[in-house]
């Protein structure tokens, strides 16, 4: 089964502070795929990253990093020193080379609210 | 630029009456579909479609209409038998439809509330 589950629902922070938003997620395909999406007030997902299941280098752009652990079955993702423009609902996804038709599997989203 | 166009942005119906909403992209994707957001529950596969003339039901079909007679566009239907309509749609394409690894590009959603 592929399922993606982040337990967070909502995290307020206060601006500058450090978060690190948690996802864990299911899968049997052995190639597969990890996304996170952040979604403004605004309503549209703005894609953020993808990693694949062979990579499994951390990754940072900016303020932005994310942690991909294979053996832990977690893509988790930081915001370093956070922004008010970083109050969004953040979304892990997972998309399986074998899949057809429903090719994402979204998690639930987690709510971040930084606070000035 | 390319993109995804959904219209309206808000949308307005009474009970008992059918109603499209519309989903534009001009990203030569082949693939499209259609997910609906309601707080607490992420985002939930209604329909998709990997070529024209061509579409699936995703997990909750029910209550709902698409047509892909054109590769750019995608409609949904909202029909009165959708008893639970009012929530926040959002339509997305990729370029292949079995191999969407390159990830989706999302519109910016119709948000429906039924009167």
């Amino acid at each position: 089964a592929q399922k993606v589950t982040q337990a967070q629902t909502e995290i307020s922070v206060v601006e500058k502070e450090d978060v690190t938003l948690d996802c864990v997620y299911e899968t049997r395909d052995t190639t597969y795929y990890l996304f996170w999406y952040k979604q403004p007030p605004s309503g549209e997902l703005v894609f953020l990253i993808r990693r694949n299941s062979f990579d499994e280098q951390n990754e940072i752009s900016g303020r932005y990093s994310w942690n991909f652990q294979k053996s832990t079955s977690s893509f988790n993702f930081t915001i370093t020193a956070s922004q008010v423009v970083d109050s969004a609902v953040y979304f892990c996804a997972l998309s399986g080379l074998s899949n057809t038709g429903n090719q994402f599997y979204f998690g639930t989203g987690t709510s971040l609210t930084v606070i000035p | 630029d390319g993109g995804i166009t959904q219209s309206p942005k808000y949308l307005f119906r009474k009970e008992g009456q059918n109603v499209t909403l519309s989903c534009e992209q001009n990203l030569n994707h082949d693939a499209m579909y259609w997910y609906r957001q309601d707080p607490g529950q992420g985002l939930r596969l209604i329909y998709y479609s990997q070529i024209v003339n061509d579409f699936q039901k995703g997990d909750i079909a029910e209550g709902y209409s698409v047509s892909r007679e054109k590769k750019e566009s995608f409609p949904l239907t909202v029909t009165s038998a959708q008893k639970n309509p009012t929530a926040f749609y959002l339509c997305a394409s990729s370029i292949e439809g079995t191999r969407a690894h390159r990830g989706y590009t999302f519109g910016s959603g119709t948000r429906l509330t039924v009167v």
